[in-house]
């Protein structure tokens, strides 16, 4: 079965600090990877996608993610947090053998000023 | 913005009632899905529509149904509702059937006393 596993709900780091929120997939068929960020009481907004083109790939805001097959992750990270990415982050996968997209379980980030 | 519109905001009904939420796509999506996101169950894909046609199904209940119209919008309806039902409701719309990046509405929020 194809799943998305977040390591760690919560995640908090200071201000200025690198930020790493980690993804993990299951796929038996390679798949595409998304990360979406939700505001508070706002719908979720696209901040990247990997399409099996390049593996490193650069998003919205500043971040960026990197697919290693090896590891089967999809990790974000950004070099320098910032106030406003406070924010549930959700990794998703889509599988094109139930073409469905299978969201995580989201990671809480908290930025400590 | 992401172009998707959703209403009503806010729902709060009473167990056993019926409730129909509207989403209308981004300008030329033909595709629109619905999922719900719980505490318990966090973000889960219920239904597709393509073009009018249902052509995906997820973890939706019986008590649940959709439909897209001729026009490309989209309503979800819930019926003999629950205690358990409530959560958000979100919409998102993509250009393609199938693996495309979607785009999410900002959500109905559902309160069943």
């Amino acid at each position: 079965a194809q799943s998305v596993t977040q390591l760690g709900s919560h995640v908090s780091v200071s201000e200025g600090a690198l930020v790493l929120l980690r993804c993990n997939y299951s796929s038996s068929v390679p798949p595409y990877l998304f990360w979406y960020v939700q505001y508070p009481n706002q719908g979720l907004q696209l901040l990247l996608k990997y399409t099996s083109a390049a593996t490193l790939v650069k998003g919205i805001n500043g971040f960026e993610a990197e697919f290693k097959k090896s590891e089967t992750s999809f990790h974000l990270t950004k070099p320098s947090a910032h106030m406003s990415d406070a924010a549930e982050y959700f990794c998703a996968l889509f599988n094109f053998g139930n073409e469905k997209l299978t969201f995580g379980t989201g990671t809480r980030l908290t930025i400590i000023p | 913005d992401s172009g998707v519109t959703q209403t009503p905001k806010h729902l709060i009904t009473a167990t056993g009632q019926r409730v129909t939420l509207r989403c209308s796509p981004r300008s030329g999506d033909l595709s629109v899905y619905w999922y719900q996101q719980s505490l318990d169950q966090g973000l889960q894909f219920l239904i597709q529509y393509y073009n009018g046609e249902e052509r995906a199904k997820g973890n939706i209940l019986e008590r649940f149904s959709a439909q897209q119209f001729p026009d490309l919008h989209s309503e979800l309806n819930l019926s003999s509702l629950e205690l358990g039902d409530s959560a958000l409701y979100f919409c998102a719309s993509s250009v393609k059937p199938s693996g495309d990046t979607q785009y999410f509405g900002p959500g109905t929020r559902l309160t069943v006393l």
